[in-house]
Order: C-alpha cells, then sequence, then structure tokens
C-alpha cells in the first residue's frame, strides 16, 4: 500500500501548480483521499478531500484556489493549486481515509512560492 | 473557527510517564471524535490512537487516549517512556463542517 506525491516546486506568487498523488497495492476506487500541508517547523493543516462520487471539500483558506479531483482509471488524485500566495508554502500529503483516520500517508512533495 | 491547543512542549524521563493535552476552543469535544498522530522528524504522520481511546494494532499499549468532558479536552499519555517516543504529537479533530481540524503539535523530549 503506497502513495507517491509529485509536482511540487518553486513557483512565483499568483502562479499556478498542479500536485499529483498515484496510489499502489490497494482499490483505490473504495477510499475517499485528502491533502495535508505542512509549513516549516508548523504543524498540519487539513486542505481538501475528495469522496469515491467524487465529491469534494476545501478548508477556507484554499476554496475558490485550489481544486481537488480523482481519476481513478490512473489510480491517482490531483491537487490544482492556483493563485499561489507565499503562505501556500508547504510539504504537501496524500492521504487515504481508512474507516476512521486518514491511514495511509505518502512522503509528500515540497511546494515553494517566492518571487 | 473551531481550535484544537496543544502544549508547545513536553518532557519526560525515560522509564516515565508524560500526558499530552488537546483542548477544544468550542462545543463539545466529546461529540466527535479525536485522533492522534506520531510524526518523527522528515516523515508523515502516522496513527497513534485513534476514536478518542483506540490503539492501532501495533502501537504499544503504552499509548493510551482518553477524553475530559468536563474541560473539553483530550490527552494522550505515554507511560514506559522509551527514547523511541520522541516525536511530534497531533491531536486531530472535527469542526461543525465536519471538516478536519489538526492541534498545533505538542514536540515529546525524552530526556
Amino acid at each position: 500500500v503506497q502513495l507517491v506525491e509529485s509536482g511540487g516546486g518553486l513557483i512565483q506568487p499568483g502562479g499556478s501548480l498542479r500536485l499529483s498523488c498515484a496510489a499502489s497495492g490497494f482499490t483505490f476506487t473504495d477510499y475517499d483521499m485528502h491533502w495535508v500541508r505542512q509549513s516549516t517547523g508548523k504543524g498540519l493543516e487539513w486542505v481538501s478531500g475528495i469522496g469515491t462520487a467524487g465529491d469534494t471539500e476545501y478548508s477556507g483558506s484554499v476554496k475558490g484556489r485550489f481544486t481537488i479531483s480523482r481519476e481513478n482509471a490512473k489510480n491517482s488524485v490531483y491537487l490544482q493549486l492556483n493563485s499561489l500566495r507565499a503562505e501556500d508554502t508547504a510539504v504537501y500529503y496524500c492521504a487515504r481515509l481508512g474507516l476512521y483516520y486518514m491511514d495511509v500517508w505518502g512522503k509528500g512533495t515540497t511546494v515553494t512560492v517566492s518571487s | 473557527n473551531f481550535m484544537l491547543t496543544q502544549p508547545h512542549s513536553v518532557s519526560g524521563s525515560p522509564g516515565k510517564a508524560v500526558t499530552i493535552s488537546c483542548t477544544g476552543s468550542s462545543g463539545s469535544i466529546a461529540s466527535s471524535s479525536v485522533q492522534w498522530f506520531q510524526q518523527r522528524p522528515g516523515s508523515a504522520p502516522t496513527i497513534v490512537i485513534y476514536e478518542d481511546d483506540q490503539r492501532l494494532s501495533g502501537v504499544p499499549d503504552r499509548f493510551s487516549g482518553s477524553i475530559d468532558s468536563s474541560s473539553n479536552s483530550a490527552s494522550l499519555t505515554i507511560s514506559g517512556l522509551k527514547t523511541e517516543d520522541e516525536a511530534d504529537y497531533y491531536c486531530q479533530s472535527y469542526d461543525s463542517s465536519n471538516f478536519w481540524v489538526f492541534g498545533g503539535g505538542t514536540k515529546l523530549t525524552v530526556l
């Protein structure tokens, strides 16, 4: 069971980035998937989640700027980051939602928003 | 906005016990489940306690979780401290929209 994130990088304020999370080792269509971020030296912040039926949720800090999606045929979940701000700089983790908790996490991909 | 407040740091000696608190800013913390995650430097978080007091299979029984409704708080207690327990610990629950909320994290130092 594994989640592998990619797509992070250095981007200027106002720019866009698309993060990907490739899942393997489990039946992807059975699980809700989430993105959680962590700024350097800071705590965890839930960003967004997508259900098995494609229903989506966003934290207030990213709603209207970020878009989560999933492609079941590719066992992948994506996070489109638009209108990026310095405060979006963080490690972005992809996580699987098990019955009660996020039970599988990726290693994360780093997004740095800076001019 | 609903917030979970944790002490910035706690410490304890090997073999002793420590308790990390997680206090809800409003409402009743007992109305939603609380999870506890452990995060070692450079690694993703891993679950240690779910549904307030349920220990994940493979997590030592030195780890226990509880809820205190009178103080609107949850607690993670680690007994028989080992140096390998040194990590950051995060509580997690839900706000009124059922969105995930994490505490600010507590750094555990085993002296």
